[in-house]
């Protein structure tokens, strides 16, 4: 199975700052790499798909890069309504499987 | 406009049974293919199961594998999780989600004595 790490679990970020989570493969997932925001009570939301296509309706803000093992999500001029917990996921192979989270909350 | 509807959560005790069944609408059902993901009390999320729009090909995490089926009607635009052999651990938000693009509300089933 290939296993997805985030880094780091959780971040503290002022309204206004750009932020950077990371996420790791244990093998090579080409750009089949996806990125969800949660928020408690509710389903995931699909931000990201193929590492940096941006999903219909989702704000510019949020942006995505990265091929093979390493990726990145960044979120410009943070927003109330962007503090939640995100998550990637690869979609290479099955089972498919998620990071473990990141949750950004607010300072 | 896509939604998706689960249903069929609820209580039950370890070793029992339950079947959801996510409703679907505002797509070609039959055209797609379906995920069930779950989510336990304040962890993370955990794919489930996999089936294909004719359902020729179905794949499973081992965490659920032989406990179980996936399954679809695609007459009726519904997709389904029989669940068997409940354990403790199968205590989760169980989503149904297209492509993971769409996602459902979830629906809660918790298994305990």
């Amino acid at each position: 199975d290939i296993q997805m790490t985030q880094s780091p679990s959780s971040l503290s970020a002022s309204v206004g700052d750009r932020v950077t989570i990371t996420c790791r493969a244990s093998q090579g997932i080409s750009n089949y790499l996806a990125w969800f925001q949660q928020k408690p009570g509710k389903a995931p939301k699909s931000l990201i798909y193929a590492a940096s296509s941006l999903q219909s309706g989702v704000p510019s803000k949020f942006s995505g890069s990265g091929s093979g093992t390493d990726f990145t999500l960044t979120i410009s001029s943070l927003q109330p309504e962007d503090f939640a917990t995100y998550y990637c996921q690869q979609y290479h192979s099955y089972p498919i499987t998620f990071g473990q989270g990141t949750r950004l909350e607010i300072k | 406009e896509v939604q998706l509807v689960e249903s069929g959560g609820g209580l039950v005790q370890p070793g029992g049974s339950l079947r959801l069944s996510c409703a679907a609408s505002g797509f070609i059902f039959s055209s797609y293919s379906m995920n069930w993901v779950r989510q336990a009390p304040g962890k993370g999320l955990e794919w489930v199961s996999y089936i294909s729009s004719s359902s020729s090909t179905i794949y499973y995490a081992d965490s659920v594998k032989g406990r179980f089926t996936i399954s679809r009607d695609n007459a009726k635009n519904s997709l389904y999780l029989q669940m068997n052999s409940l354990r403790d651990e199968d205590t989760a938000v169980y989503y149904c989600a297209l492509n993971f693009d769409y996602w459902g509300q979830g629906t809660l089933v918790t298994v305990s004595s």
